[in-house]
């Protein structure tokens, strides 16, 4: 089984600067893919980014980038130019490819940007 | 259009009473998840189908029964509740194959009193 664990429960940043949340899993698996997912309070899950574990290039979506250190298995998210609408709960989510593609979550960020 | 929905969207009963929550998706998405979201937040995965098929079923109490009648849908039925089953219960669903994300649908917030 893989644990998740996100050591940040809260955070604050000031609009327009530029934060990173944490994540570390630990899995036996070499196949999987790694997601991060935003929870505003309207408490809808919405995917932000995605990593392949097989690819070495770090994924990127417009202010949203990944650093993903496979060895260290470690997997932090850094959110540049922080905008007020980015206050949410973060979630980083390992996918088994051999269990059903299920999500395990890691107990999640708080992030609150301040302006 | 929505692509995953549930409902209701709230739902209040009292203990030991029998409810369900539907969840219907309109993607083509031919796997389906049930997670369960306690007050501190936690998401946890619950149930798992696979056209209709039952794949995954994470320690979850026989009092809740997962139920595909078809590939678009899946309910979840809980029988006799508890106070500890208060919590947001989400939907998800997704095309087989790990290239694919699952979407969710917007959650169905229980409360037991």
């Amino acid at each position: 089984a893989q644990t998740v664990t996100q050591s940040q429960p809260e955070m604050s940043v000031q609009e327009a600067e530029t934060v990173t949340l944490s994540c570390t899993y630990d899995t036996s698996e070499s196949n999987y893919y790694l997601f991060w997912y935003k929870q505003p309070p309207s408490r809808q899950m919405i995917l932000v980014i995605r990593q392949e574990a097989y690819k070495q290039q770090n994924a990127t979506e417009n202010r949203f980038s990944v650093n993903f250190q496979k060895a260290a298995k470690s997997f932090s998210l850094k959110i540049s130019d922080s905008q007020l609408g980015d206050t949410a709960m973060y979630f980083c989510a390992f996918m088994n490819l051999n269990a059903g593609n299920m999500l395990t979550f890691g107990g999640g960020t708080r992030l609150m940007v301040k302006p | 259009d929505t692509a995953v929905s549930q409902t209701p969207k709230y739902l209040v009963t009292q203990m030991g009473n029998d409810k369900s929550i539907k969840c219907e998706q309109n993607l083509g998405h031919d796997t389906m998840y049930w997670y369960k979201q306690d007050s501190k937040k936690f998401l946890k995965i619950m149930f798992s189908y696979n056209n209709k098929e039952l794949i995954i079923n994470e320690t979850v109490p026989n009092r809740f029964s997962p139920k595909s009648p078809d590939k678009a849908h899946l309910n979840l039925h809980i029988n006799s509740l508890e106070l500890g089953d208060s919590a947001v219960y989400f939907c998800a669903s997704k095309l087989a194959g790990a290239s694919y994300e699952q979407y969710f649908g917007p959650g169905t917030r229980l409360t037991v009193t």
